[in-house]
């Protein structure tokens, strides 16, 4: 069964590091591991994409393990307008028809 | 704003009566993608366009509703006699032709059957 699972809440401070796992057992070979971000009454927004080991941009880095069924979005250094919600999405061997956002990620960032 | 557009923004309807939304992708992006998203749930993938071909449906997708992309640019969904448990946001990406996952979305379309 094509699934993600993604932690349903976190809780940090701001200027902390935050880690947000997804598990995806049966990810394709050839696809990459996609994460964003939604804040209420808007579409998902880009924040970083790859395919192995480890990508990092200016927002965030996202960590892959070899075996590619899990992937870690990193978040450094955390500000109150990082409160919103994360997903993963993934694309399962079987085409488009199985391309999966996780249920999401509701991370809050307290002062 | 050369943004992923769609239109309405939100749309009241009435049990069984049918509704068409718009969705305008950047230009030069030649795939197109219609998620459904719900209260509290990650979108759900609903059909894909690469160009005009419409190349993916969801099999949870219901024949009441239907998606085009005449010409390769914009798309229209409709959804023919609507159901309560159609209300949702309905939400467009598209993305350029190389990579798949980097979808840019649009602001979506909110659906409240009636």
């Amino acid at each position: 069964l094509a699934k993600t699972t993604q932690p349903i809440s976190m809780d940090s401070y701001e200027g902390q590091e935050v880690n947000i796992t997804c598990s995806h057992n049966n990810i394709a070979t050839n696809d990459y591991i996609t994460w964003y971000q939604q804040f209420p009454s808007q579409g998902p927004r880009f924040i970083i994409q790859g395919y192995k080991t480890k990508v990092t941009n200016e927002v965030a880095s996202l960590f892959i393990p070899a075996d590619r069924k899990s992937s870690t979005l990193s978040l450094p250094r955390v500000s109150l307008s990082d409160t919103a919600v994360y997903y993963c999405l993934v694309m399962f061997s079987g085409g488009y028809n199985k391309l999966i956002f996780g249920a999401g990620t509701r991370l809050a960032v307290h002062p | 704003d050369t943004g992923v557009s769609q239109n309405p923004r939100h749309k009241i309807t009435k049990r069984g009566q049918n509704v068409t939304f718009r969705c305008d992708p950047i230009s030069e992006h030649n795939r197109l993608y219609w998620y459904r998203q719900t209260l509290g749930q990650g979108p759900e993938f609903l059909t894909y366009f690469q160009n005009e071909a419409q190349l993916e449906k969801s099999r949870l997708l219901s024949d009441r509703f239907s998606a085009e992309r005449p010409k390769g640019s914009f798309s229209t969904l409709e959804i023919q006699r609507t159901e309560q448990g159609d209300s949702a946001m309905y939400l467009c990406a598209s993305s350029p032709g190389q990579v798949d996952g980097e979808q840019f979305f649009g602001p979506g379309t909110r659906l409240t059957v009636l």
